[in-house]
């Protein structure tokens, strides 16, 4: 069974500090996504990374895939409060069905 | 449109009730999904369209789950005889497949069954 996990799943941060989360992934997989998520909305797409190595930058976001060792990253630098939400990766294992990861709830501190 | 749009936004039923959500895709997108996600926690694959046959309806929690897509577009989730488990929130998504496989998400029908 594919299995998608994050860590960490709660992440309470200061502004201007700089961390990562992380997406493991059980199977074999060239497509991940990562999504955002806030309070009582739907799920917004922030990166499609489609090959080994890909690496996705917006703003302070950052997403890399390295599909050895089935990891992705969602980098955050310099944080800002309007980065608070949920953080979602997703792993399309080929089979159209979409496993998303626990999530990451996020939570910037001013 | 020029989104995936789900309705009703928010439905609340008693137990033992039937219910419908209804998922009208993006314009050209072929595959359609239906996700359920629980209060605070992740989503949860329900089913999967590819035009209107359904090749993976392995998520469906029970018989009590159908869905059907017609026309290539506009497809239906329905739940008979809610129990108070099937509380959540359902999303719909969208996405072309021959492209990035990027899904693209409904704003969700909450559901709330007492």
């Amino acid at each position: 069974e594919l299995k998608v996990e994050q860590n960490p799943l709660f992440l309470s941060m200061q502004e201007e500090k700089n961390y990562t989360i992380y997406c493991n992934y059980s199977t074999t997989s060239d497509r991940l996504y990562w999504y955002r998520q806030d309070p009582g909305k739907s799920l917004e797409s922030l990166f499609v990374l489609l090959s080994n190595g890909a690496v996705k930058q917006e703003g302070r976001l950052m997403a890399s895939l390295d599909t050895k060792a089935r990891l992705s990253t969602l980098h955050i630098t310099a944080a800002v409060h309007d980065l608070s939400a949920t953080y979602f990766c997703a792993v399309d294992p080929g089979t159209y069905k979409y496993i998303f990861g626990t999530g990451t709830r996020l939570k910037v501190l001013a | 449109g020029a989104g995936v749009s789900q309705s009703p936004s928010n439905k609340v039923t008693e137990k033992g009730k039937d219910v419908e959500l209804r998922c009208d895709p993006i314009s050209g997108h072929t595959a359609l999904y239906w996700y359920r996600q629980s209060l605070g926690q992740g989503l949860e694959f329900l089913i999967y369209f590819q035009g209107n046959s359904a090749p993976d309806k392995s998520g469906l929690p029970s018989d009590r789950f159908s869905a059907e897509r017609t026309g290539g577009s506009v497809s239906t989730l329905t739940i008979q005889r809610t129990q108070q488990e099937d509380s959540a929130v359902y999303l719909c998504a969208s996405s072309f497949v021959s492209s990035t496989g990027e899904l693209f998400f409904g704003e969700g029908s909450r559901l709330t069954v007492l």
